[in-house]
């Protein structure tokens, strides 16, 4: 257990649907980064946060937002859903934004789009 | 740009034997961070271990342990008496410190290993 926990663990909704995927990061740890696993894509960064700020961005797209709460649980949106987001999501945290600092992942949310 | 390259799809190796999960990186930084992660068939991401570029040992924790290669931008996970357990697939990743604030982790495509009794 890495100490990262992620809600919900499996999530079925409709295309053009919204839907929000919770993450905890361990005790301690100020950043949050977001990935998201396909099939075709393979694991690519999303975003990072780093105590309530936005830090980075790779590829994530415009109908995806995300947001670091004071309390440092993040939240990731994915609006008007497609096939193609059907994906693994995971979040993963690490105690600051240091190149060497592990990243520890989270059990990931499975999202399926119908 | 970052590049990690996982050649082997896929590998097998006999319970107790010693298997080799080859890595190659691609980065023009001087300073960056190897990481190996394990993920088995129920999906999460399991961190093995770590190699700084400035490192001059190579990493070991328990039965893993990373040959790296500098000059050659190889850093190999080596995984000794294999465990039925160690059956999963295994992902090389890289982080550089570039700028400040930056610095994702960018993933190979992985490595399916399958230990046999």
């Amino acid at each position: 257990d890495s100490g990262v926990t992620q809600t919900p663990k499996h999530l079925i909704t409709a295309t053009g649907q919204r839907v929000t995927l919770r993450c905890s990061p361990r005790s301690g740890d100020l950043s949050v980064y977001w990935y998201q696993q396909s099939l075709d894509q393979g694991l690519q960064f999303l975003i990072q946060y780093y105590n309530g700020e936005e830090r980075a961005k790779g590829n994530i797209l415009e109908r995806f937002s995300a947001q670091q709460f004071p309390d440092l649980h993040s939240e990731l949106n994915l609006s008007s859903l497609e096939l193609g987001d059907s994906a693994l999501y995971f979040c993963a945290s690490s105690v600051g934004s240091g190149f060497q600092e592990t990243q520890y992942f989270g059990p990931g949310t499975r999202l399926l789009v119908l | 740009a970052q590049k990690i390259t996982q050649t082997q799809p896929g590998m097998f190796v006999q319970e107790k034997e010693a298997v080799t999960l080859d890595c190659t990186y691609d980065t023009s930084d001087q300073s960056y961070g190897l990481f190996w992660y394990k993920q088995p068939s129920s999906g999460e991401m399991i961190f093995l271990i770590y190699q700084g570029s400035y490192d001059e040992q190579n990493a070991t924790e328990g039965r893993y342990s990373l040959n790296f290669q500098k000059a050659r931008k190889s850093a190999n996970l080596v995984i000794s008496a294999s465990q039925l357990g160690d059956s999963a697939m295994y992902f090389c990743a890289m982080r550089v410190s570039r700028n400040t604030g930056f610095q994702k982790l960018v993933f190979g495509t992985g490595t399916r290993l399958l230990v046999s009794p």
